[in-house]
């Protein structure tokens, strides 16, 4: 069973960029697509973007001017960043892996909460 | 982008049937998958592609989808199941994925 975990700082300050990185055991990131997902406080769920196989990568509009999502396979890893934020970013971050043609998330890291603030 | 709406609340007495729909122009001609959540936790897969159920998940859980309208639908609620419940579909055209607003389900 693939398990997948969050890691980074809780704590960013405005107009910083939010580092986080996504560890996947028990599986390859090679043929499936692993997605960041975030859920501001009280909130609903915002998909982020995707990043597949050798690092095709596609974004929500809403953020894609500030988002990067790169892959580091000899780690099994894979990674977020979104510069300049605000405190509108203040969210939990989960990754996720997509498993079938019709991209659903399978498999869910259990998320890291992360806090823009001075 | 694809967008859908849910409603923001559900209620439901245990042992009652529970119905939380997702609307989306001609949602019926995509493929709605359904998650749980329950606070403090990570979304959990219940429905996938309209009305398949993942390997562990009960089968009070059933979903439907046609015209505008996809329906997750639980029967026989528990106290268990009042969680959060989202619906999700991959925009083929810009390849988006696309959460919608997600429903409180509360049971009375």
């Amino acid at each position: 069973q693939v398990q997948l975990q969050e890691s980074g700082p809780g704590l960013v300050k405005p107009a910083e960029t939010l580092s986080l990185t996504c560890t996947v055991s028990g599986g390859s990131l090679s043929t499936y697509y692993w997605s960041w997902v975030r859920q501001p406080p009280g909130k609903g769920l915002e998909w982020i973007g995707y990043i597949y196989n050798s690092g095709t990568t596609t974004y929500n509009p809403s953020l894609k001017s500030r988002v990067t999502i790169s892959v580091h396979a000899a780690k099994n890893q894979f990674s977020l960043r979104l510069s300049s934020v605000s405190a509108a970013d203040t969210a939990v971050y989960y990754c996720a892996r997509e498993y079938g043609g019709n991209a659903r998330f399978d498999n869910w890291g259990p998320g890291t909460l992360v806090t823009v603030s001075s | 982008s694809f967008e859908l709406t849910q409603p923001p609340s559900v209620s439901a007495a245990p042992g009652q049937t529970a119905s939380i729909t997702c609307g989306g122009d001609n949602i019926g001609r995509q493929s709605v998958h359904w998650y749980q959540q329950k606070p403090g936790q990570a979304p959990v897969l219940v429905v996938y592609d309209d009305s398949e159920r993942p390997s562990g998940i009960a089968e009070r859980f059933s979903g439907s989808n046609s015209g505008n309208t996809a329906t997750l639908t639980i029967s026989r609620v528990e106290a268990g199941d009042e969680a959060d419940y989202y619906c999700q579909v991959w925009d083929s055209v810009s390849d988006h994925r696309v959460f919608g607003g997600g429903t409180n389900l509360a049971v009375l």
